[in-house]
């Protein structure tokens, strides 16, 4: 099955900071979400990203798929954005396959 | 509140014992998705419902199994329970029968004692 592998799998920031994610994929992808689960556990969906660009506040991801990688940026960061990112892809159908995390934990 | 209700938040049980577990999708979606969560198995696929049929199925055991009622509500029955069970549990549901744009639930708690 396809391989999704997410760096770095940890990351330790000061407020404020900016940082990025990366996950690569081992296959072409018709589907490429990222999660954002917080220390509750609870998943919260942040893009749906299979290709280009999209931007939600601080937040933005861009995906090339030709290439097999998406990035995540986080800008200005604060102490509510600690937590696991997962990035989660489908190669086809509805069967996503998730990354194992970057766990973020950003300072005061 | 992401509109995906799943109960109960958390669960205790033993060995042995079976136990269902609840979903209700969002208003409007027809996919309703399970997922486990373990520490060393991560997040892993268990099986999709669209509209009341089975659509995917992953690495879900024998001895769990699960259906989607006519009003879309969902459940994952798992019996035989054993400690290596014990995870997080997520329902997610979707429009349509692809992935696009899930949405998870708060997630079942469950341990095995």
């Amino acid at each position: 099955g396809i391989q999704v592998e997410q760096s770095p799998p940890d990351l330790i920031l000061q407020e404020g900071a900016n940082s990025t994610l990366r996950c690569n994929f081992s296959d072409s992808v018709n589907n490429l979400q990222w999660f954002h689960q917080n220390p509750w556990g609870q998943l919260i969906n942040l893009f749906y990203i299979p290709s280009g660009t999209k931007q939600n506040g601080r937040l933005s991801a861009t995906t090339v798929a030709t290439e097999r990688y998406s990035l995540l940026y986080i800008s200005s960061s604060q102490t509510t954005d600690s937590g696991v990112y997962f990035c989660a892809v489908a190669t086809s159908g509805s069967r996503l396959t998730f990354g194992e995390g970057t766990q973020l934990t950003v300072n005061p | 509140d992401s509109g995906v209700t799943q109960t109960p938040k958390h669960l205790i049980t033993a060995t042995g014992q079976r136990v269902t577990l609840r979903c209700s999708p969002r208003s409007g979606d027809l996919s309703v998705y399970w997922y486990q969560q373990s520490l060393d198995q991560g997040l892993q696929f268990l099986i999709q419902y669209y509209n009341g049929e089975e659509r995917a199925k992953g690495n879900i055991l024998e001895r769990f199994s699960a259906q989607q009622f006519p009003d879309l509500h969902s459940e994952l029955n798992l019996s035989s329970l054993e400690l290596g069970d014990s995870a997080l549990y997520f329902c997610a549901s979707s429009v349509g029968g692809q992935a696009y744009g899930y949405t998870f639930g708060s997630g079942t708690r469950l341990t095995v004692v």
